[in-house]
């Protein structure tokens, strides 16, 4: 079955500590694995996108990895405005729907 | 264009009455989804459309949901004699499609069946 798991479920943080947020996922022809960031009582907003493993992209703080079975999102040096829910997904077909994983709740303390 | 708009952002009904939202998606993207998203879950899949061809629905997506999308511009989810457990967000997303996978989400409509 075709699955997407995110760990931990919930990670809270100092402001300053870095940490990493895991997305495995179980899919035949990946065809692309995007991370999301969502705030409360809002859409997911884009973030990454990840073709092929070995693939890296990074935004300010963000850095995304992807292999064969997982991806990572790296926070470094995190800070209050970062706290929100990350979402992963992928996308394993032509039509371009994606299964979505539960999501990372992250609290950034100052 | 600023986005994907979505309307109403609230929607409180009774329990047997029916709904409809509707998405407005970025002019240009051909793709369109709808998603719902339950508290501390990720979205999940209920249908898309190429222009104005509905290509797909999620088994999620019973007979009392519709969906249209007329001459592939906005599009209209319909919930029929809601139930409480219709409760949740419903997502609209676009995309250029082709080979771009990369979604712009709407905001979203709450919906609480009371």
């Amino acid at each position: 079955e075709d699955q997407v798991t995110q760990s931990p479920e919930a990670l809270r943080l100092q402001e300053g500590e870095s940490s990493s947020l895991n997305c495995s996922y179980t899919v035949s022809g990946l065809r692309g694995l995007f991370w999301y960031r969502q705030d409360p009582g809002k859409g997911p907003e884009f973030l990454f996108t990840l073709y092929s493993a070995g693939e890296e992209k990074e935004k300010e703080r963000l850095k995304a990895t992807l292999t064969k079975k997982e991806s990572f999102l790296h926070i470094t040096a995190p800070k209050p405005e970062d706290s929100a829910t990350y979402l992963c997904a992928v996308a394993y077909n032509q039509g371009g729907k994606l299964i979505f994983g539960q999501g990372t709740e992250l609290s950034v303390k100052p | 264009d600023t986005g994907v708009s979505q309307d109403p952002r609230h929607k409180i009904t009774k329990r047997g009455q029916n709904v409809t939202f509707r998405c407005d998606p970025i002019s240009e993207h051909n793709r369109l989804y709808w998603y719902r998203q339950t508290l501390g879950q990720g979205p999940e899949f209920l249908t898309y459309f190429q222009n104005e061809a509905q290509l797909e629905k999620s088994r999620l997506l019973s007979d009392r949901f519709s969906a249209e999308r007329p001459k592939g511009s906005f599009s209209t989810l319909e919930i029929q004699r809601t139930e409480q457990g219709d409760s949740a967000m419903y997502l609209c997303a676009s995309s250029p499609g082709g080979g771009s996978y990369g979604y712009t989400f709407g905001s979203g409509t709450r919906l609480t069946v009371v």
